[in-house]
């Protein structure tokens, strides 16, 4: 049981590129969700998926997108990198949609875009 | 509008001092509220759960709905509790977790 696993660890992006952040986790939970994490702004929702082939937006979606065709995999696009998206993304999922015992969290992708 | 909030960015004691970290929610409904805890470069763990009223690793956080509060308390700190402390509210209708800005507790010896 590895729980949420996110590839890459590190990722250092020129302006402009494309790029897709993976994540995967092997607990059958339906809800999965995206998060960046900035210096003293805490965790920002981006997308989140309550199941598969469901999405919507969370509170900072422009400039990625998510699709959801698989219970495991809720891979994060990044369209065109800026670097206003220079920060570390959290992957998280949990079981029900009662907060219940809370996000299970990936170990993180820290981007960099130059 | 910020759901959560955590008014200190920092808080720093010394070991053995008693600790509080502070949180503040909005939402007039039934909340379920969490702390998660991120040690150095590390992924964010859940440390406690309202709904079940258990003291992990001596910390304890007690829900006041009259005053929309949710503080985590340790009565006598330790070095290894440095950490980044997150509150976070779960919104069942609206199926969302909402984070606080984090706490970053220093534990000095």
């Amino acid at each position: 049981n590895a729980g949420v696993t996110q590839t890459p660890k590190f990722q250092v992006l020129k302006t402009g590129q494309s790029m897709t952040l993976q994540c995967a986790q092997d607990m059958n939970h339906e809800y999965m969700s995206w998060y960046r994490q900035d210096p003293g702004m805490g965790l920002r929702l981006i997308h989140y998926s309550v199941g598969a082939g469901i999405t919507d937006q969370g509170e900072v979606p422009n400039g990625y997108n998510v699709s959801r065709s698989t219970t495991e995999d809720f891979p994060l696009r990044l369209l065109s990198a800026a670097p206003s998206q220079t920060s570390v993304y959290f992957c998280a999922s949990s079981y029900s949609n009662r907060g219940g015992n809370g996000y299970t969290f990936g170990s993180g992708t820290r981007l960099t875009v130059v | 509008a910020q759901r959560v909030t955590q008014p200190e960015k920092l808080l720093s004691v010394f070991k053995g001092a008693p600790v509080e970290l502070k949180c503040n929610y909005s939402y007039s409904g039934s909340p379920e509220l969490f702390w998660y805890v991120q040690y150095s470069r590390q992924r964010l763990q859940l440390l406690l759960r309202h709904i079940s009223r258990e003291s992990i690793k001596g910390f304890t956080a007690d829900l006041n709905k009259g005053e929309t509060s949710f503080h985590l308390k340790k009565p006598f700190a330790q070095e290894e509790d440095s950490a980044m402390y997150y509150c976070a509210l779960h919104l069942y209708n609206f199926n969302k977790f909402y984070f606080g800005s984090g706490t970053k507790l220093n534990v000095k010896p």
